[in-house]
């Protein structure tokens, strides 16, 4: 069973359509996460949420909008897509235990705006 | 905020011993960790350190130094499959959560 699935595993789209991508993990985790890779492999944080609440937003475009149904989904909807928001999207999900939080990846979606 | 250096590119033969090294600047540090990448692939936890000293996980160790704000990801018999990109992360305590930081990774390349 895949523990951290996300659809879809690549998207190609023009500048200006909006778009969604959606995370699911069946690990039981509290707390899952949006980061975005760059084309330089920076990977950077752009949500948390925590048993449905927001818990961190970065420094992020209010183009981009997460959604958490429950706690096993967090989904990412891009509004007005432009060309600099191409680059691979991951979810996460972590349980925290003893001030730690390992982080289990999706296999990302390779988002390419044209 | 966090601030984590590391260097962007390793290389060693194989066989050989790797350190990646990892120094990080943050507030309410809780632990460092280590994550690979494969090209195409996703990150993978690699090791976690709360505390000071080595941890060992087969041919990978890790190394914490809170009072350095330093730490390595040590890799023994290097093998090919080993070339991948390497991530140091700090999880620090912000307003009642946890914010994970990644370093910009260092790209480990295994000759033979």
């Amino acid at each position: 069973d895949t523990a951290v699935s996300q659809t879809p595993k690549y998207l190609v789209t023009q500048m200006g359509n909006d778009k969604s991508i959606k995370c699911e993990q069946n690990l039981g985790h509290d707390t899952m996460y949006w980061y975005k890779q760059d084309s330089k492999k920076f990977l950077k944080i752009m949500f948390s949420y925590n048993n449905k609440e927001l818990i961190i937003n970065e420094t992020v475009p209010n183009r981009f909008s997460p959604k958490s149904p429950d706690k096993a989904h967090l989904n990412l909807h891009i509004n007005s897509l432009e060309l600099g928001d191409s680059a691979v999207y991951f979810c996460a999900s972590s349980q925290i235990v003893l001030g730690g939080d390992t982080q289990y990846f999706g296999p990302g979606t390779r988002l390419t705006v044209l | 905020g966090q601030s984590l250096e590391q260097p962007s590119e390793v290389t060693a033969v194989e066989g050989a011993i790797v350190q990646i090294n990892c120094t990080y600047q943050t507030s309410g540090f809780y632990g460092l960790s280590w994550y690979q990448q494969h090209d195409g692939g996703a990150p993978t936890f690699l090791s976690y350190n709360a505390l000071d000293g080595l941890e060992e996980t087969g041919r990978f160790s890790s190394f914490l130094s809170r009072s350095d704000s330093y730490g390595y990801l040590l890799l023994q018999e290097l093998q090919m499959k080993d070339s991948a990109s390497y991530f140091c992360a700090v999880s620090a305590a912000s307003g009642g959560s946890y914010i994970p930081t990644f370093g910009r990774g260092t790209s480990l390349i295994v000759h033979p």
